[in-house]
């Protein structure tokens, strides 16, 4: 069974950082892009940054670009999320989903406030 | 960038209906790269529908998507208790990662 399982939320100042995981299993992690999608409260999804396979390729949305940085373990079969001078407006729910080009997996997400 | 809109924005309809979902796109998207979500509240979103006209695995066949170019239809041909969620269109190609339309809520009438 493929599970996706999203850790590292919390609430965290103006300014801090977060790291998130995705400890993913059930399927062979080495061999899919995925990606890292948020959602405010009470709003729609936002894609925020994405992986390949390899973690030779990484993109993100323009809103995290320089703040955030994506990255995996194939290892360890883990996805990371590591976020830097957080912003009121990254506060959401996060989720890591399995996909190239729609997310057929996704985890139960982990929530992350910002707010002092 | 492609912009996707969903309309309606809410659907009110009652169990055992039929239920039409719409997504455009501000630009042609390729039926490979589309694809739709349910939401439930507190859930994480659940894939129904890749390639725009494909079911995912164990999605039943009331769930079906069509279109092409700009237009797309997610169709719920009766409507069961536990299809009352938001549902999202997504495309993929035209940025480096997911575009996600705003959603429509299909609610109980």
């Amino acid at each position: 069974e493929v599970q996706l399982v999203e850790s590292g939320g919390g609430l965290v100042q103006p300014g801090g950082s977060l790291r998130l995981s995705c400890a993913a299993s059930g399927f062979t992690f080495s061999s899919y892009w995925m990606h890292w999608v948020r959602q405010a409260p009470g709003k729609g999804l936002v894609w925020v940054s994405r992986i390949n396979s390899d973690g030779s390729s990484t993109s993100y949305a323009d809103s995290v670009k320089g703040r955030f940085t994506i990255s995996r373990d194939n290892a360890k079969n883990t996805l990371y999320l590591q976020m830097n001078s957080l912003r009121a407006e990254d506060t959401a729910v996060y989720y890591c989903a399995r996909g190239y080009s729609y997310g057929s997996y996704w985890g139960q997400g982990t929530l992350v406030t910002v707010s002092s | 960038e492609i912009v996707l809109t969903q309309s309606p924005g809410t659907l009110s309809l009652s169990p055992g209906e039929r239920a039409t979902l719409s997504c455009r796109a501000s630009q042609s998207v390729s039926s490979s790269y589309l694809a739709w979500y349910q939401q439930k509240p507190g859930q994480a979103p659940r894939l129904l529908i890749y390639g725009a006209s494909s079911r995912a695995t164990g999605i039943p066949d009331r769930f079906s998507g069509s279109g092409s170019g700009t237009d797309f239809t997610l169709t719920i041909s009766r409507l069961e208790p536990e299809d009352f969620a938001v549902y999202y269109c997504q495309q993929y190609g035209s940025s480096p990662g997911f575009t996600f339309g705003p959603g429509t809520k299909v609610d109980i009438k």
